[in-house]
């Protein structure tokens, strides 16, 4: 079955620590994105990527790191930098030009304690 | 800028009865416009879309109509269950610097139907 995964579903990391969220998508589309969502914002734009080696930055990028190496992975690095990683984090993916159609994959809860 | 702008929840219906969810836009040209919907704890799901005026975008009983001249994207269901108890994000499709397209979402509304 073609799809979008995320791992993990829940993570749990000390204050001052990076982590790396996985996303993989087998959909062959050529963008991808990240976002994310608290209670009561809706969804916010880290950062997103149309082709490979090729990434820019949404609207709350500060604190974020992404890399694009392969079609098929986007790796979120949230960086000690980030001042309140606490959140829901969901990647996306769609095809270029398809009139902007994204499909989710199932989130990873990031809990910094 | 292009925003949306969708009622604030939380929305509680009975069983059976009609819902409607409000959204409106404000865009340049021509964008898509979708509804998606998020189960507690899982990602959002496509539910529908409409690429252009006077589109019905229609799945699962849900329907929506593109409607340019009061720029609105109201979602309607005849009759909620409670497998439709939800949060539903109404959003547009926007082109951007450097012809990127991106999503434009609203805030969102909860919908908790009771049986």
């Amino acid at each position: 079955d073609g799809g979008i995964t995320q791992s993990p579903k829940y993570l749990f990391r000390k204050e001052g620590q990076n982590v790396t969220l996985s996303c993989e998508q087998n959909l062959n589309h050529d963008a991808m994105y990240w976002y994310r969502q608290d209670p009561g914002q809706g969804l916010r734009l880290i950062y997103y990527s149309q082709i490979v080696n090729d990434f820019q930055k949404g609207d709350i990028a500060e604190g974020y790191s992404v890399s694009r190496e392969k079609k098929e992975s986007f790796p979120l690095t949230v960086t000690s930098a980030q001042k309140n990683p606490t959140a829901f984090y969901l990647c996306a993916s769609s095809i270029t030009g398809q009139g902007g159609t994204q499909y989710f994959g199932p989130g990873t809860r990031l809990t910094v304690l | 800028g292009n925003s949306v702008t969708q009622m604030e929840g939380p929305v509680t219906l009975s069983e059976e009865a009609f819902l409607t969810i409000n959204c409106t836009y404000t865009a340049t040209g021509y964008p898509s416009l979708f509804w998606y919907v998020q189960y507690p704890g899982e990602g959002l799901q496509l539910l529908l879309k409409a690429t252009k005026a006077d589109d019905k975008g229609s799945n699962k009983g849900f329907e929506a109509t593109y409607r340019k001249e009061t720029t609105s994207f109201h979602l309607e269901k005849g009759s909620v269950q409670v497998s439709d108890s939800a949060v539903y994000f109404c959003a547009l499709s926007s082109l951007s610097a450097g012809n990127n397209r991106k999503l434009i979402w609203g805030l969102g509304t909860s919908l908790a139907v009771n049986p």
